[in-house]
């Protein structure tokens, strides 16, 4: 069956400190992948989304993730985080042409 | 700029009555899908239409209705029969075709019954 789990449900960092959030799916195939982050009340926003070749992916907002086929993860990752980046992350797969499927979530509060 | 519009932004309902959400897009994208989203659940799939006057159920499509009767629009009627409606809900579009591929979200309706 096809999931997604992102373990963390919440993450505090301070500004400036480096950021992981962690994504691990279950696909038949190997999938699209993606991660979306979503401000309070709105909708989701593209962050950055692989679907083959160079394993390590840059988005947007000075976001990456790398996918790691072997450990069927897809981390999101930043090196500095700034306040604004405060947000529910959320990682998701597909294929084109099925549904796809999202994760929990992980909130992310940034402290000065 | 082309994007996606959900109205409205806020809904109340009393028991016992149907809504329609609406859901508008401009991008020319043949794929449009219904999401559910509860604290703590993540994004359910109620619905998806991937061409007009076609549409498939999702995981969680009791209690909801959807018509595609135009590329543009893609419309979610939250019955009486859906048991607990408040909810946020958004809206999402994508190709079917090409490198560009990803779904484009709405900014959402927040539904609350009353």
């Amino acid at each position: 069956a096809q999931s997604v789990t992102q373990p963390d449900i919440h993450i505090t960092v301070s500004e400036g400190a480096s950021l992981e959030l962690r994504c691990n799916y279950s696909y038949g195939a190997t999938p699209y992948l993606f991660w979306y982050v979503q401000s309070p009340g709105q909708g989701l926003q593209l962050l950055l989304k692989y679907f083959s070749g160079d394993t390590l992916v840059q988005g947007i907002k000075g976001f990456e993730a790398e996918f790691k086929r072997s450990q069927s993860s897809f981390n999101l990752r930043k090196p500095s985080v700034h306040w604004s980046d405060a947000a529910e992350y959320f990682c998701a797969v597909g294929r084109r042409g099925n549904q796809f499927y999202f994760g929990t979530g992980t909130s992310l509060t940034v402290i000065p | 700029d082309g994007g996606i519009t959900q109205s409205p932004k806020y809904l109340f309902r009393k028991e016992g009555q149907n809504v329609t959400l609406s859901c508008e897009q401009n991008l020319n994208h043949d794929a449009m899908y219904w999401y559910r989203q509860d604290p703590g659940q993540g994004l359910r799939l109620i619905y998806y239409s991937q061409i007009v006057n076609d549409f498939q159920k999702g995981d969680i499509a009791e209690g909801y209705s959807v018509s595609r009767e135009k590329k543009e629009s893609f419309p979610l009627t939250v019955t009486s029969a859906q048991k607990n409606p408040t909810a946020f809900y958004l809206c999402a579009s994508s190709i079917t075709g090409g490198d560009d591929y990803g779904y484009t979200f709405g900014s959402g309706t927040r539904l609350t019954v009353v």
